[in-house]
């Protein structure tokens, strides 16, 4: 079955960086795009970018943009999302989300499914 | 940014109850709009697709409408399961995509 599977819980110091991992099992790795979306304790989700597998072309939101990249190992069937200069606004729950494209008639719908289990990223001096 | 506002943020049922949530669109999204469904400590899980297609697996009694601006989610006759919090989501904007700033279902 399809299956996104993230790295584990990270304690990080302001100013640090931070690397999360989403394995891709299931499917094939280079044939979705894959998003990231981050939900601050007790908050919405906040879209963070997405990450074409097959090329490696991004696209990240303007709120994140100079401190987040994406990249994706097409041999392991990976993605990452590395977020530098760490605050502790940035103290998230972090999903990987696959990207379903459906034509339907004269449009192209999108989704995400399914997602990571997210990974707890800890912003604390 | 197209912005995506849910009402209400939170809202008290019973087992049983049928249920609305409500989202709108700062401008016509079409319907390109979707709904997700996240309990506490879990990933969210699609619901309902270009507003109204269910997706495989989930339940009749969920349902959706609308377009343009204005969509809604149904809940036909709530269950125990049920509770959790939905977010609606915009794709008209692809890649960048929006989320509604959720609604929380909670027991009455």
């Amino acid at each position: 079955q399809v299956q996104l599977v993230q790295s584990g819980a990270e304690v990080k110091k302001p100013g640090a960086s931070v690397k999360v991992s989403c394995k891709a099992s299931g499917y094939t790795f280079t044939s979705y795009y894959m998003h990231w979306v981050r939900q601050a304790p007790g908050q919405g989700l906040e879209w963070m970018g997405i990450i074409n597998p097959s090329g490696g072309s991004t696209s990240y939101a303007q709120k994140f943009q100079g401190r987040v990249t994406m990249t994706r190992d097409t041999s392991t069937s990976t993605v990452y999302m590395e977020l530098s200069s760490l605050r502790s606004e940035d103290t998230a729950v972090y999903y990987c989300a696959r990207d379903i494209e459906y034509s339907s008639s004269w449009s192209l719908y999108n989704w995400f499914d399914p997602w990571g289990q997210g990974t707890l990223v800890t912003v604390s001096s | 940014d197209i912005q995506m506002t849910q009402s209400p943020s939170s809202l008290s049922a019973s087992v049983g109850d049928r249920v609305t949530i409500t989202c709108r669109a700062s401008q016509s999204i079409s319907s390109y709009l979707n709904w997700y469904q996240q309990k506490p400590g879990k990933a969210p899980k699609l619901l309902i697709y270009a507003a109204s297609s269910l997706q495989s697996g989930v339940p009749s009694r969920f349902s959706g409408s609308g377009s343009g601006t204005d969509f809604t989610l149904t809940i036909s006759s709530l269950q125990p399961e049920d509770f959790a919090t939905y977010y609606c989501q915009q794709s008209y904007s692809t890649p960048r995509i929006t989320f509604g700033q959720g609604t929380r279902l909670e027991i009455k």
